[in-house]
């Protein structure tokens, strides 16, 4: 069974910085693009980064572009978001969603998410 | 950049076709996918490539594009297929993934 487990959220300042982990389990981690995928309170869905499975292809949406640092570690099953420069608007629950294998387009499978929370 | 139009609530009897709907422009040369988020959970697949369902999604689901205007149905709809759902299409103009505002269907 495909699992993402999204962990590291909590309470942070603005300005200050959190580091997300996403890991995977029952499939080959290394063969799939992992995205991070973000959903304020009571708003929609918004995506926020991607990385191939081999880590060597990286796109960032605008709103995170320079702040923000997508990772993984094929060993560890497990991929990363480093987020620097945190504002009121990062507040969101945080999911990690796999790509279909061969495909970039969508989202197959999602995590349970984890809660970021920017306030003073 | 590319938008995507979704209507923000959907209602609709038990047993009866919810229709909900997601216009971009052109979408029909592109590949529309939809999710379900129900209360308290995270998105699950339940169409994608316009049409198609993945293993374990019914048959009451059903997808389809046409012009400028993507459309989920839902037959014989069951008090259990409330939530949001939201339209994503894959696109080269901005951020690539990109998704509709979400419809909230609620089951009268």
């Amino acid at each position: 069974e495909v699992q993402l487990v999204e962990s590291g959220g909590g309470l942070v300042q603005p300005g200050g910085s959190l580091r997300l982990s996403c890991t995977a389990s029952g499939f080959t981690f290394s063969s799939f693009g992992i995205n991070w995928v973000r959903q304020a309170p009571g708003k929609g869905l918004e995506w926020v980064s991607y990385i191939t499975g081999s880590g060597s292809t990286i796109f960032y949406a605008d709103s995170v572009k320079g702040r923000f640092t997508i990772s993984r570690d094929n060993d560890k099953n497990s991929m990363y978001l480093q987020m620097n420069s945190l504002r009121d608007e990062d507040t969101a629950v945080y999911y990690c969603a796999r790509v279909p294998l061969g495909r970039l387009d969508y989202f197959d499978h999602w995590g349970q998410g984890t809660l970021v929370t920017v306030s003073s | 950049s590319y938008v995507l139009t979704q209507p923000p609530s959907v209602s609709v009897a038990p047993g009866q076709t919810a229709t909900i709907t997601c216009e971009g422009n052109n979408i029909g040369s592109k590949g529309v996918h939809w999710y379900q988020q129900k209360p308290g959970q995270s998105p699950a697949l339940v169409v994608y490539d316009g049409g198609d369902r993945p293993s374990g999604i019914p048959e009451r689901f059903s997808g389809s594009t046409s012009g400028n205007t993507a459309t989920l149905t839902i037959s014989r709809v069951e008090a259990g297929d409330e939530a949001d759902f939201y339209c994503q299409v894959w696109d080269n103009s901005g951020d690539p993934w990109l998704f509709g505002g979400g419809s909230k269907l609620t089951v009268l």
